[in-house]
């Protein structure tokens, strides 16, 4: 089966402007997530769709992100703006069972703010 | 939220056997243990779930102690292609509130 996929897969951009990532995950898994995995760490949870809902966003930072899954499928995630603190590399993940997985990751979007 | 706990690093041989132990001393009763992989510029693989005594598959083996406050994932044989980073999450099977929290993981170096 296809994997998550994901792009773009690196994303340079300067301070204060805009990004948007895009997730498709593996056909027939009803929950997305978003994760943010900075250097050295662990991925951290930034939320949580069943199909088109979003389950669990009390990680998102909602001044300046959001993210949508229209229709159950594909998942974008924006930051508006972004900060320099915001360089980490944005991971999707789906899963047929939404409470231990198993999670399948895409490989990730590496985001640098200059 | 059960938090878990393992070591920052280890270092092996290839050929040896590998075991890492993960403490999650407040588990849950309907928390699994899930153990994943993750290499360099990759997203996390899983490898392994179970719930009690011993889980082995094609890649790994998973002990259970009888208390459940930790696990053991072994690698057996490990080689140079092991190095990588194991994560070990506990978590409600089909709990619609979990959040599926990952520590900073234990990094493997496989040496020749």
């Amino acid at each position: 089966e296809a994997g998550v996929v994901q792009s773009p897969r690196y994303k340079i951009i300067e301070k204060k402007q805009p990004v948007a990532f895009w997730c498709n995950p593996i056909s027939g898994h009803n929950t997305l997530y978003w994760y943010r995995q900075n250097l050295g760490q662990g991925p951290e949870l930034l939320i949580r769709y069943e199909n088109e809902e979003a389950v669990d966003d009390s990680q998102l930072p909602k001044d300046r992100f959001s993210a949508e899954r229209l229709k159950g499928v594909d998942s974008t995630l924006k930051i508006q703006p972004a900060e320099l603190g915001d360089s980490a590399v944005y991971l999707c993940a789906s899963s047929l069972d939404p409470g231990t997985g198993p999670l399948h990751f895409g490989d990730g979007t590496r985001l640098s703010i200059l | 939220l059960a938090k878990t706990t393992q070591p920052i690093s280890m270092d092996s041989y290839e050929g040896q056997e590998v075991n890492i132990t993960c403490s999650h001393n407040n588990i849950a009763t309907n928390d699994y243990i899930t153990w994943y992989q993750q290499f360099p510029s990759q997203g996390p693989r899983f490898i392994i779930q179970g719930y009690k005594t011993k889980v082995t598959n094609e890649v790994a083996s998973l002990f259970i102690p009888a208390d459940r406050k930790s696990s053991t994932l072994s690698l057996p044989r490990v080689s140079l292609s092991d190095t990588a980073v194991y994560y070990c999450l506990v978590g409600e099977k089909g709990g619609a509130t979990n959040k599926l929290i990952f520590g900073t993981g234990t990094l493997l170096a496989v040496q020749p």
